[in-house]
């Protein structure tokens, strides 16, 4: 069964900084590129990032460019998210997402780890 | 750049069928898309891949009841037979080199 579990979200202030991470199981992790998206409070689903299997292809949104960084260890199975400069606009709940090989929509989702940007 | 647009909502009464729409935006017309739904305070759920050829492949345990279908720069998803458990937002998204994208998302009430 592929499980996709998130952790490390939490209170921050703005400014502040916070790792996410992502424990993928129940598939070969190595092979599948992933994805960051996020959902603020009421609202729909943002994409935010992209890393390939082999971490040579990264994509951004441009809401997040700069600050955020994608990455993984495939070792670990584990895909990661460093959210630094943090806004009181980044709120929300943040998923790590598998896409469909080798290229496509996201087949496999967390159940979402909520991080809140207040003073 | 790429845009999918959605209804904001739907209703239909239980056991009817109610087909969602998802509009690609100029220029990108034959791009597929994906569904997802997303019940209330859970994580989204994979559908279904939607391909510009009008063949669709569905995620694990998705029932028949969930169909798509196109026309033009319109992607559609129906549900048929509703039940109570499908009141839930359902979003769609594309891909491209270097995007992703999901629509605003539509919110489903079954009557």
């Amino acid at each position: 069964e592929v499980q996709l579990v998130e952790s490390g979200g939490g209170l921050v202030q703005p400014g502040g900084s916070l790792r996410l991470s992502c424990a993928a199981s129940g598939f070969t992790f190595s092979t599948y590129s992933m994805n960051w998206v996020r959902q603020a409070p009421g609202k729909g689903l943002e994409w935010l990032s992209y890393i390939s299997y082999s971490s040579s292809t990264i994509y951004y949104a441009d809401s997040v460019k700069g600050r955020f960084t994608i990455s993984r260890d495939n070792a670990k199975n584990s895909l990661y998210l460093q959210m630094n400069s943090l806004r009181d606009e980044d709120t929300a709940v943040y998923f790590c997402a598998r896409e469909i090989s080798p290229y496509g929509p996201n087949d496999y989702w967390g159940q979402g780890t909520l991080v809140s940007v207040s003073s | 750049q790429l845009v999918l647009t959605q209804s904001p909502s739907a209703s239909a009464s239980l056991g009817a069928s109610v087909k969602l729409t998802c509009t690609l935006n100029s220029g990108h017309s034959t791009y597929a898309i994906a569904w997802h739904q997303q019940q209330p305070e859970k994580g989204p759920r994979y559908l279904m891949k939607f391909n510009s050829d009008g063949s669709y492949s569905k995620g694990d345990g998705i029932p028949d009841r969930f169909s798509a279908s196109s026309s033009g720069a319109e992607r559609y998803l129906t549900i048929s037979s509703l039940q109570s458990e499908d009141e839930a937002d359902y979003y769609c998204q594309t891909w491209g080199m270097g995007i992703r994208v999901f629509g605003g998302g539509t919110k489903l009430t079954v009557l």
